[in-house]
């Protein structure tokens, strides 16, 4: 079967870095997608890595390793907005997305 | 302004009844997805569209069914709902069905009694 594995919760302080992982086990794959999603609201993308390695997007980076099935996000410099949960996300064989549960992060101050 | 919206925002549905969500966005976008979240779940994809004029099959289906007469409007509906259908409902669009991200609509949170 297909599954993608986050941790459900994780706190961070202000102003801190946190990583987030992601491991993932699909049929066939064709890029991993993190989205962020604040409590009540739609998930909105951050972050796509295809190849191997880091991807830096400002506070945000992304990275891939294909061959261990695995992925984290990191966070620097902590802000309280970026309480939300973290969506992973791999397209599978199909090209369709196939969802972690999410994880929730809570930043302290 | 460009996005995504769907209608209703929320709803109350009494079991058995019938129930269309509605979805529409301007991008313009080839492809679009209907997805639920429920809790300690990821969000599970119900039917999608790759382009105007076809619909599949997702992950969970069964007591739901789509049509995409026109590029901007993807309409979910529940024939006869029933409480296991209770979950919030997300439509989602990409400019292609390949390796485009996707953008979420606001969500349509529906209770099932």
């Amino acid at each position: 079967g297909q599954n993608i594995d986050q941790p459900t919760e994780m706190t961070a302080t202000e102003g801190a870095i946190v990583q987030i992982n992601c491991t993932y086990q699909t049929s066939g794959f064709n890029g991993l997608f993190w989205y962020q999603q604040h409590a009540g609201e739609a998930p909105t993308f951050l972050s796509y890595n295809v190849l191997d390695g880091l991807e830096e997007k400002g506070r945000f980076s992304s990275f891939l390793s294909r061959s261990k099935g695995y992925s984290y996000l990191l966070l620097k410099e902590l802000q309280m907005k970026d309480s939300a949960s973290y969506l992973c996300a791999v397209r599978d064989s199909n090209y369709q997305l196939i969802w972690g549960a999410g994880t929730k992060l809570i930043i302290k101050p | 302004i460009a996005g995504i919206t769907q209608a209703p925002t929320s709803q109350i549905l009494a079991a058995g009844r019938r129930m269309t969500l509605r979805c529409t966005q301007d991008m313009r976008h080839n492809a679009m997805y209907w997805y639920r979240q429920d809790l300690g779940l990821g969000l599970r994809l119900i039917h999608y569209s790759n382009t105007a004029g076809t619909t599949g099959k997702g992950e969970v289906p069964d007591g739901y069914s789509v049509s995409r007469a026109n590029t901007d409007d993807f309409p979910l509906t529940l024939a006869s709902a029933v409480p296991s259908q209770t979950s919030v409902y997300f439509c989602a669009s990409s400019k292609t069905s390949g390796v485009d991200e996707q953008f979420f609509g606001p969500g349509t949170r529906l209770t099932v009694l």
